[in-house]
């Protein structure tokens, strides 16, 4: 069964930091896609970044507006994914989800996790 | 960006009924793909490459379109389909979706 569950969310001041972590099982995680992907209080869903396999260097692509603040890495020894927030805004404030690319392709989100919630406020 | 416009906004079906949901894109896509979250969970992956059903998902489902018009249908409504719906697409960075489509149950 493919799981990912995600952890490190909570309250944050602006201006602070938090790192996510995402721990998978029940696939190929070295093979894998990895993302993150944010739900905002009002339901807009907005991909953030990617990170794909060591076939490809671990190429690393960001939405521009959280290019610089944010930072996407993975650590294949513990099948695991990672999303560090720095210089938070209130605007982040949203449900974070790790998703998995790879089960139909690599342009699609195939399997997410149940998502952490962030809140960015003083 | 691409923008994915989703109608209608809201809508219900009673069981056995058809239900279509349009996404329009901004620009062309190659391809679109469709989302389902039920209340409180997160989003599950129903159709892949615009017309293909992910694993497990039933058959009432079905995707279809090309270029900019897209759309979502279930053949006969259940109770289990009311959730929103969203489409997405990966044809030019950045992925994007649309803000989908609340389906309920009448």
């Amino acid at each position: 069964e493919v799981q990912l569950v995600e952890t490190g969310g909570g309250l944050v001041q602006p201006g602070n930091s938090l790192k996510l972590s995402c721990a998978t099982s029940g696939f190929t995680f070295s093979t894998a896609w990895m993302n993150w992907i944010r739900q905002t209080p009002g339901k807009r869903l907005e991909w953030l970044a990617q990170i794909e396999d060591k076939s490809n260097n671990y190429f690393i692509s960001y939405l521009e507006s959280v290019k610089g603040r944010f930072t996407i890495s993975r650590d294949d020894s513990k099948s695991s994914v990672y999303l560090q927030m720095n210089n938070l805004k209130e605007e982040d404030t949203a449900i974070y989800y790790c998703t998995w690319s790879g089960n139909y392709g690599y342009n699609s989100f195939d399997y997410w996790g149940q998502g952490v919630m962030v809140t960015v406020s003083s | 960006e691409i923008v994915l416009t989703q109608s209608p906004t809201t809508t219900a079906a009673s069981p056995g009924e058809k239900v279509t949901i349009t996404c329009l894109a901004s620009s062309s896509v190659s391809n679109m793909y469709w989302y389902q979250q039920k209340s409180g969970a997160s989003p599950k992956l129903l159709i892949y490459s615009t017309s293909s059903l992910a694993s497990g998902v039933p058959d009432r489902f079905s995707g279809s379109g090309s270029g900019t018009s897209y759309s979502l249908t279930i053949n006969t409504m259940e109770a289990e389909d009311a959730a929103t719906y969203y489409c997405q697409q990966w044809s030019s960075n950045p992925p994007t979706f649309g803000s989908g489509t609340k389906l309920e149950i009448k």
